[in-house]
């Protein structure tokens, strides 16, 4: 079975500073990864996803995540933070190599200080 | 276009009673996906439906059911309400399977 652990369940940086959140999978076969943001009462978005295309993925919001084989890792990154990426993060892998049946991290709380 | 609505929001309900969820996907979408969310357990994938019919189902006991009608709207069910079933249960719509998921923006539900 495929999954997923992010690394830190809460992460915070200052304003402009650079975001880091870690996310390592386990597959047995080429995975699909995403990155989801979760706001406050809110659902999931989708920031990124990787499907086997470009290992340097660009997402919404400034955001992209690189995908390395050899390291297992798809960790997510923003140049600079604002107050407003302030949410929780999702890494999640696909099972069955589509967007179906989704397995995710149990996710990064980013506090983004002033 | 409307994006993925879930009814009721939020619901209280008491243990041993059942619960009714519904999720209605993004016009022209025919595939719904349920997840439940919990601080403990994090997301966890229920069950997926296409064209009325469920495609996978994750590691749920038989209490949770569901189902999808010829529109795709989807409902699911607990039965036997558990206070383990204290959950925000999310449910996300995509053109078809292997397609991209958009999320709604869940049903919190408590049991007391």
């Amino acid at each position: 079975a495929q999954s997923v652990t992010q690394l830190g369940s809460h992460v915070s940086v200052s304003e402009g500073a650079l975001v880091l959140l870690r996310c390592n999978y386990s597959s047995s076969v080429p995975p699909y990864l995403f990155w989801y943001v979760q706001y406050p009462n809110q659902g999931l978005q989708l920031l990124l996803k990787y499907t086997s295309a470009a290992t340097l993925v660009k997402g919404i919001n400034g955001f992209e995540a690189e995908f390395k084989k050899s390291e297992t890792s798809f960790h997510l990154t923003k140049p600079s933070a604002h107050m407003s990426d302030a949410a929780e993060y999702f890494c999640a892998v696909s099972e069955q190599g589509g967007s179906e049946k989704l397995v995710f991290g149990k996710g990064t709380k980013l506090t983004v200080n002033p | 276009k409307a994006g993925v609505t879930q009814t009721p929001r939020y619901l209280i309900k008491t243990r041993g009673q059942q619960v009714t969820l519904s999720c209605s996907p993004i016009s022209g979408h025919r595939s719904v996906s349920w997840y439940q969310q919990t601080p403990g357990q994090g997301l966890q994938f229920l069950f997926e439906y296409f064209s009325e019919t469920q495609r996978n189902k994750g590691n749920f006991p038989g209490r949770f059911s569901g189902r999808q009608f010829s529109n795709s709207r989807s409902e699911m069910n607990v039965s036997t309400l558990e206070l383990g079933d204290s959950a925000l249960y999310l449910c996300a719509s995509s053109l078809a399977p292997g397609n991209e998921q958009f999320f709604g923006p869940g049903t919190r539900l408590t049991v007391l």
